[in-house]
């Protein structure tokens, strides 16, 4: 089966550095999406690898290693705003996008 | 503008009963999508749709459709609805390519009582 593996919750502090890692095994690999969400809101797309590498946009950067079917995304200088549900999804041969449960981030002060 | 809208944004309504929810992008995209979340978040997709194929997932009931009137609308119906049918909704589009990701309406909360 298909499989997206990412932790449950993650706590951190305001000004800090946090890594959200995700495992994937997929009926093969057309890239791999970082996503957004807000609760309440629709998941807004932060980022795309296909290859591996560090993608960075600003305070966001995301890493991929195909090889070891692995992923991160760092966050940056967290603010407050950064509250919210980190979403992991690959696409797999059909191009179809499998989805992790989410990461729910929660920054302190 | 509005890219993917979706409407109803909530919806409470009870058991037994057919409701609809409209989604229109107009962002010119091929491809159109309905996902749920539940209660624990997971975003599952029901289905997915551009002009010249209808995937659908197979544990979806067939109590529910999608109607598609053209390339920039995809409208979800539901018949005879249930109580675990309780969910949020949300409509996506993506454009050709494997590099985009989708882009998402706000989502209908769902409430069957």
């Amino acid at each position: 089966g298909q499989n997206i593996d990412q932790p449950t919750e993650m706590t951190a502090t305001e000004g800090a550095i946090v890594q959200i890692n995700c495992t994937y095994q997929t009926s093969g690999f057309n890239g791999l999406f970082w996503y957004q969400q807000h609760a309440g809101e629709a998941p807004t797309f932060l980022s795309y690898n296909v290859l591996d590498g560090l993608e960075e946009k600003g305070r966001f950067s995301s890493f991929l290693s195909r090889s070891k079917g692995y992923s991160y995304l760092l966050l940056k200088e967290l603010q407050m705003k950064d509250s919210a549900s980190y979403l992991c999804a690959v696409k797999d041969s059909n191009y179809q996008l499998i989805w992790g449960a989410g990461t729910k981030l929660i920054i302190k002060p | 503008d509005t890219a993917v809208s979706q409407t109803p944004k909530y919806l409470v309504t009870q058991m037994g009963n057919d409701k609809s929810i409209k989604c229109e992008q107009n962002l010119g995209h091929d491809t159109m999508y309905w996902y749920k979340q539940d209660s624990k978040k997971f975003l599952k997709i029901m289905f997915s749709y551009n002009n010249k194929e209808l995937i659908i997932n197979e544990t979806v009931p067939n109590r529910f459709s999608p109607k598609s009137p053209d390339k920039a609308h995809l409208n979800l119906h539901i018949n005879s609805l249930e109580l675990g049918d309780s969910a949020v909704y949300f409509c996506a589009s993506s454009p050709p390519g494997g590099n985009y990701g989708y882009t998402f309406g706000s989502g209908t909360r769902l409430t069957v009582v």
